[in-house]
């Protein structure tokens, strides 16, 4: 059973730092690319940043571009996200999801963890 | 960035109706469209990708089509169980992704 399980949420203040893990199995990790999507307390779905396999291609939504950092462990099969300079508005809940293969192929967003929530908040 | 538009944001239905959303993606994405159901609590689940490519396990009453900029999820006959929000998504080009704002279904 493919299987994703975040942590590391938790309530901050603005400003401060957060670092979420997200340990898979079920799957050979190795071989899918990876996307973090948050949702905002009874908000819409966001996509935050996908990753490659071998980590050669990395993309952010702009809203996070220069503050978050996407990367992975192959050989722990786990996914993390270093959330820097965090704002009020990064409340959020924040999944990791198995995306593709090789992009075109098949579903992009096929398992989905529960999520970890982030709260900051002075 | 691409932007993506959904209507309407919410709708009330019976069991048995035939349920239409619509998207739009503010420039063609070709059929790269996916659409996802949220129930409250839960994280989203995949329905259809590639436009119109069923999911496996995803009852046959749920339909997409379209391509370019416009698209539709069609739900067949309502069921109980499909009371939920809508979220499509756009994965043109394979970087950056955009989701839909939602469409609320609930019972009339």
């Amino acid at each position: 059973e493919v299987q994703m399980v975040e942590s590391g949420g938790g309530l901050v203040q603005p400003g401060w730092s957060l670092r979420l893990s997200c340990a898979t199995s079920g799957f050979t990790f190795s071989n899918y690319w990876m996307s973090w999507v948050r949702q905002a307390p009874g908000k819409g779905l966001e996509w935050v940043a996908n990753m490659k396999q071998d980590g050669s291609e990395i993309y952010y939504v702009d809203s996070v571009k220069g503050r978050f950092t996407i990367s992975r462990d192959n050989a722990k099969n786990s996914l993390y996200l270093q959330m820097n300079s965090l704002r009020v508005e990064d409340t959020a809940t924040y999944y990791c999801v198995r995306a593709w293969a090789k992009p075109g192929t098949g579903p992009p967003l096929d398992h989905w963890g529960q999520g970890t929530l982030v709260t900051v908040s002075s | 960035d691409i932007q993506m538009t959904q209507s309407p944001s919410s709708l009330s239905a019976s069991v048995g109706d035939r349920v239409t959303i619509t998207c739009r993606a503010s420039q063609s994405i070709s059929i790269n469209l996916n659409w996802y159901q949220q129930k409250p609590g839960n994280a989203p689940k995949i329905l259809i990708y590639a436009a119109s490519s069923l999911q496996s396990g995803v009852p046959s009453r749920f339909s997409g089509s379209g391509s370019g900029t416009d698209f539709t999820l069609t739900i067949s006959s309502l069921q109980p169980e499909d009371f939920a929000t809508y979220y499509c998504q756009q994965t043109y080009g394979a970087r950056t992704w955009t989701f839909g704002q939602g469409t609320k279904v609930e019972m009339k």
